[in-house]
């Protein structure tokens, strides 16, 4: 079945920390890969994506995610967050196709004290 | 930067009344979508849309619900018959369809249906 698993729920850090989200997927075939965020009160924008090429991906607001396909994983990090990146951050997979539906992951709330 | 629209912000209905979301997709996009998100839980898929047709339905989209495009800009999801477990909230999305991963969909802020 095709499923995103996010390892935490919930992460809380202080300004300047360093952030891993994780991320695997199950997903037969060829797929492309997102991280959407959603700050508070806000829609969900897209931070980056994979799909092909240079397995490491840099997206917006200094954020990088790695594509490791013997892993099925594509783990979101930031060398040193910001009070500003606090959000709901969404780890996603659709098909290598053009217009395929997204399967999300549950979500990984990120919070950061000032 | 255009960006795709949704109309009410919060809906508040009674069980059993029908209700109308609407979404203005981005003007040159061709593909639409419906995800719905009942709090605490995961973004999920309902239905997607080109041409006039339904592309893909999940399980959830039975039914009861039905989406169209009426005109040449909004796309509107219909609930005919609401239920309790209706209340969530419901994204549109858009896309070009451009051909294999380089396709994005861009997301509406969301309607928050509350069904009493």
């Amino acid at each position: 079945a095709q499923s995103v698993s996010q390892h935490n729920h919930h992460v809380i850090l202080s300004e300047a920390a360093s952030l891993e989200l994780g991320c695997n997927y199950s997903y037969g075939g060829t797929v492309n890969l997102f991280w959407y965020v959603q700050y508070p009160g806000q829609h969900l924008q897209l931070l980056l994506k994979y799909f092909s090429g240079d397995p490491l991906v840099k997206g917006i607001k200094g954020f990088e995610a790695e594509f490791i396909k013997s892993k099925f994983s594509f783990n979101l990090r930031k060398p040193s967050v910001q009070w500003s990146d606090t959000a709901e951050y969404f780890c996603a997979v659709n098909a290598y196709s053009s217009a395929s539906k997204i399967i999300f992951g549950s979500g990984t709330r990120l919070s950061i004290r000032p | 930067e255009p960006e795709v629209t949704q109309t009410p912000s919060h809906q508040v209905t009674q069980m059993g009344q029908e209700v109308i979301l609407r979404c203005v997709p981005i003007s040159n996009h061709l593909y639409f979508y419906w995800y719905r998100q009942i709090l605490g839980q995961k973004v999920e898929f309902l239905v997607s849309f080109y041409n006039n047709e339904i592309s893909e339905k999940s399980e959830i989209f039975d039914d009861q619900f039905s989406v169209e495009r009426p005109d040449g800009s909004n796309f509107t999801l219909k609930i005919r018959s609401t239920k309790l477990e209706d209340s969530a909230m419901y994204f549109c999305a858009s896309s070009q369809g451009l051909a294999g991963g380089t396709d994005t969909q861009y997301f509406g802020p969301g309607t928050r249906l509350t069904v009493l």
